[in-house]
């Protein structure tokens, strides 16, 4: 079974400044992808970056970058310079080799406001 | 880029109709899934679809729920007889799958299901 985590129901950070949202995760297989999803008001999923769990480095999508600790279980988000537009729910989520890749389990999720 | 649409946007029904929800996945993709999110809750797994047929299911996924791929683009999920506790939002998601775990979700815009 997987689990995901994310303890932090919500968030705030000042414009410009950087930002870390934690998730924590827990499974037995041996390989998985941990995933960062926002979620803005309008209520779409967009898809920000990807982690594999045999990956050396940490992942960066522009501003995203993720810290992959994984003796830790842990794929915390990190939002460099934010914006206004930021202001959104924030999903991690995963996918492991049991059951074919296929099912993707999420995390609760954590509110950023940005503020200006 | 190409992406995956839904209709309707919006959906309201009176307890006990049956609704089905309509999918287009992005045309190269394998798998395709259905996930529900209640009132900005977490976002849960109910089903995922592989080969015309279904792949895994969750509890949530019940004798009321069924899901159809009737021709080579669409992919419906109907809803025998809506209860109350249906209301959420039901995105529609599909991916490659064929990097194996890294290939993300790519996910509708959602149908808002109301039922009352």
């Amino acid at each position: 079974a997987q689990k995901i985590t994310q303890t932090q129901p919500g968030m705030f950070v000042q414009e410009k400044e950087a930002v870390t949202l934690d998730c924590t995760y827990d499974t037995s297989d041996p390989s998985y992808g941990l995933f960062w999803y926002k979620q803005p008001s309008s209520g779409e999923m967009i898809f920000l970056i990807y982690q594999g769990s045999y990956d050396q480095q940490n992942a960066t999508e522009g501003r995203y970058s993720l810290n992959f600790q994984k003796a830790r279980k842990s794929a915390n988000l990190v939002i460099s310079a934010s914006q206004l537009g930021d202001s959104a729910m924030y999903f991690c989520a995963m996918r492991g080799v049991s059951g074919g890749y296929q099912k993707v389990t999420f995390g609760t999720g954590t509110k950023l406001q940005v503020i200006p | 880029e190409p992406e995956v649409t839904q209709t309707p946007s919006h959906q309201v029904t009176q307890m006990g109709q049956e609704v089905i929800l309509r999918c287009v996945p992005i045309s190269n993709h394998l798998y395709f899934y259905w996930y529900r999110q209640i009132l900005g809750q977490k976002v849960e797994f109910l089903v995922s679809f592989y080969n015309n047929e279904i792949s895994e299911k969750s509890e949530i996924f019940d004798d009321q729920f069924s899901v159809e791929r009737p021709d080579g683009s669409n992919f419906t999920l109907k809803i025998r007889s809506t209860k109350l506790e249906d209301s959420a939002m039901y995105f529609c998601a599909s991916t490659v799958l064929s990097q194996g775990s890294s290939s993300p979700l790519h996910f509708g815009n959602g149908t808002r299901l109301t039922v009352t």
